[in-house]
């Protein structure tokens, strides 16, 4: 089967950095995403990744390693907005988008 | 600006009456989808449209039916709603399938009672 495995909830402080994992099994890969996602409201895209290595983008970076089945997405400077959760989804070789159940992430003053 | 919308953004029905979720865009984007999304779940796939061709996933229920009649409007139509059918709807679209950026609308919070 498909799997896609994300933390449940982390919690961090403001100001820090927090880095959210994402492993997966999929039967094939055609790149990863990430997308933020606040309470009651839609999924915004944050990144995709297709290649191994780093992408980055302002306060937010994201990893790949295809050969380990692993992603991560890095924040730093959080702040108190960036409270949400995080979704990790898969493209698979049926061009199909495999969703994670999401990182909540909560950031404390 | 390009965006993609729903209505209502809240819709409270009755067991079993028939209830119908709208979605459009603005983005002249070839692809439609419907997600239904529980709390603390992954969003789950109702089906999508290419264009004019409708793809239904395997596990959907047949109580959810679809509509595109034409590129900038989607409609969800959920037949005979059950209590386990309560949960946020939303709406996406992408140029093309596969790699492509999904947008999201705001969503619909269905509530059945």
């Amino acid at each position: 089967g498909q799997n896609i495995d994300q933390p449940t909830e982390m919690t961090a402080t403001e100001g820090a950095i927090v880095q959210i994992n994402c492993t997966y099994q999929t039967s094939g890969f055609n790149g990863l995403f990430w997308y933020q996602q606040h309470a009651g409201e839609a999924p915004t895209f944050l990144s995709y990744n297709v290649l191994d290595g780093l992408e980055e983008k302002g306060r937010f970076s994201s990893f790949l390693s295809r050969s380990k089945g692993y992603s991560y997405l890095l924040l730093k400077e959080l702040q108190m907005k960036d409270s949400a959760s995080y979704l990790c989804a898969v493209i698979d070789s049926n061009y199909q988008l495999i969703w994670g159940a999401g990182t909540k992430l909560i950031i404390k003053p | 600006d390009a965006m993609v919308i729903q209505n209502p953004r809240y819709q409270v029905t009755q067991f079993g009456k028939p209830v119908t979720l709208s979605c459009s865009q603005t983005l002249n984007h070839n692809v439609m989808y419907w997600y239904q999304q529980k709390s603390s779940q992954a969003p789950k796939l109702l089906f999508h449209y290419y264009d004019k061709d409708f793809n239904n996933e395997a596990d959907t229920p047949d109580n959810f039916q679809s509509r595109r009649p034409n590129t900038s409007f989607c409609f969800l139509d959920i037949r005979s709603p059950g209590l386990g059918d309560a949960a946020m709807y939303l709406c996406a679209t992408s140029r093309d399938r596969g790699a492509d950026e999904q947008f999201f609308g705001p969503g619909t919070r269905l509530t059945v009672l």
